[in-house]
């Protein structure tokens, strides 16, 4: 089965401890992002990599950080984290494509991160 | 600079009232489109998408979407909505290459 798996779904941390949220896709994809999503706010990009070493900043990058070693992996870094960065965190993949192939987004679950 | 304007955020309707969800972007090449959904406490998955022949596109559960160039608009539809239909619908804007552009999202809620 296809799939977008991000861990943890859940978690609450304190300011400035260091976390990682990973996230691993199964369709050989070799595009991959990270969003956030706050309410009225819709999806920002924090990050994306188009492959393996290729990563490139978002829409909302400042106090994140990736890594890009292997094509299924996608791990996320909050090396400070604040409570700004309270927020819902969605990894997605989508594959290779030219325009007309549609390159349809596929979602992992979602991480809920709670900075205190 | 794109972008993807979704001109209502909160929609409420009952049962068997009908939905259109607005959509415009900000793009003057070619674009694929999308409409996801997000059902409560689930990630969000794809509904439909357009990216080229005919510009009516049906989706799952009765819902269909509408591309009208000239209007840069993908409006999203349904005739007669269900309260399973509760969710935050988001548009999105795929201009080539990788980068995906969505909107801030329209939550609905049906009544039962």
């Amino acid at each position: 089965e296809a799939q977008v798996t991000q861990n943890p779904r859940y978690l609450i941390t304190v300011t400035g401890k260091k976390l990682t949220v990973t996230c691993s896709q199964n369709m050989n994809h070799e595009y991959m992002s990270w969003y956030r999503q706050d309410p009225g706010l819709g999806l920002r990009q924090i990050y994306y990599s188009m492959n393996v070493e290729v990563t490139d900043k978002g829409d909302v990058p400042e106090g994140y950080k990736v890594s890009r070693k292997e094509k299924r992996n996608f791990p996320l870094i909050l090396e400070s984290p604040s409570p700004n960065q309270t927020s819902l965190y969605f990894c997605a993949s989508s594959s290779t494509g030219s325009l007309y192939s549609g390159n349809t987004i596929y979602f992992g679950e979602g991480s809920w991160l709670t900075v205190v | 600079a794109q972008s993807v304007s979704q001109h209502n955020h909160h929609v409420i309707l009952s049962e068997a009232a009908s939905l259109e969800l607005g959509c415009n972007y900000s793009y003057g090449g070619t674009v694929n489109l999308f409409w996801y959904v997000q059902y409560p406490g689930q990630h969000l998955q794809l509904l439909l998408k357009y990216f080229s022949g005919d510009p009516l596109v049906k989706g799952n559960k009765g819902f269909e979407a509408e591309f009208i160039k000239s209007k840069f608009s993908f409006n999203l539809r349904k005739p007669s909505v269900q309260w399973s239909d509760t969710a935050e619908y988001f548009c999105a804007v795929n201009a080539g290459g990788f980068k995906t552009i969505f909107g801030a999202g329209t939550r609905l809620f049906v009544k039962a």
